[in-house]
């Protein structure tokens, strides 16, 4: 059971550059999001959709952009990589609502650097 | 606007020693509350949750909900303790996960 898998681990990028992080779940989770985690900012929510087709922004999501056209696969792009975007990307996904188990399960993380 | 407030960036304790790890939150509705731990070169996971009342790993939260907190505590720290703990808010639509700044607990021997 493969969970939630991240890819690519680390990426150095120029400023300027576009990349896309890639985020696939095999349980079926309705919903997904994504994370930066920053020292001492803990995680802040960039993007999160409740499920296919439907995507909402997050607590910073300039920068970013998401799109979800299947249940497993949440891709987090960004268009023109800044320096500011230095961060580990971490992808969540769970059952949406109220559910009991809501658990969020997280992917390994991706360390961006921008340069 | 929720919020998740984690007063201490760091911890350090004694093995044996009691540990509280702080979280304030808010928030206008009924909150539902988690505790996450992220250990070395580990993926972030559950700790516990406070709708359902339990103890993980010798750790327990109560909400309370007249001071806004959620405290995680252990009576006797252990050194497999050591990780970076957050404390998490999910909204009344259950779409909002919100994280608090984090606490790295350091249990040392």
């Amino acid at each position: 059971n493969a969970g939630v898998t991240q890819t690519p681990k680390f990426q150095v990028l120029k400023t300027g550059q576009s990349m896309t992080l890639q985020c696939a779940q095999d349980m079926n989770h309705e919903y997904m999001s994504w994370y930066r985690q920053d020292p001492g900012m803990g995680l802040r929510l960039i993007h999160y959709s409740v499920g296919a087709g439907i995507t909402d922004q997050g607590e910073v999501p300039n920068g970013y952009n998401v799109s979800r056209s299947t249940t497993e696969d949440f891709p987090l792009r960004l268009l023109s990589a800044a320096p500011s975007q230095t961060s580990v990307y971490f992808c969540a996904s769970r059952l949406t609502g109220r559910k009991v188990n809501t658990e969020a399960f997280f992917g390994q993380g991706t360390r961006l650097t921008v340069v | 606007a929720q919020r998740v407030t984690q007063p201490e960036k760091l911890l350090s304790v004694f093995k044996g020693a009691p540990v509280e790890l702080k979280c304030n939150y808010s928030y206008s509705g009924s909150p539902e509350l988690f505790w996450y731990v992220q250990y070395s070169r580990q993926r972030l996971q559950l700790l516990l949750r406070h709708i359902s009342r339990e103890s993980i790993k010798g750790f327990t939260a109560d909400l309370n909900k007249g001071e806004t907190s959620f405290h995680l505590k252990k009576p006797f720290a252990q050194e497999e303790d050591s990780a970076m703990y957050y404390c998490a808010l999910r909204d009344n639509a259950g779409n909002m996960l919100t994280f608090g700044g984090g606490t790295r607990l350091m249990v040392k021997p």
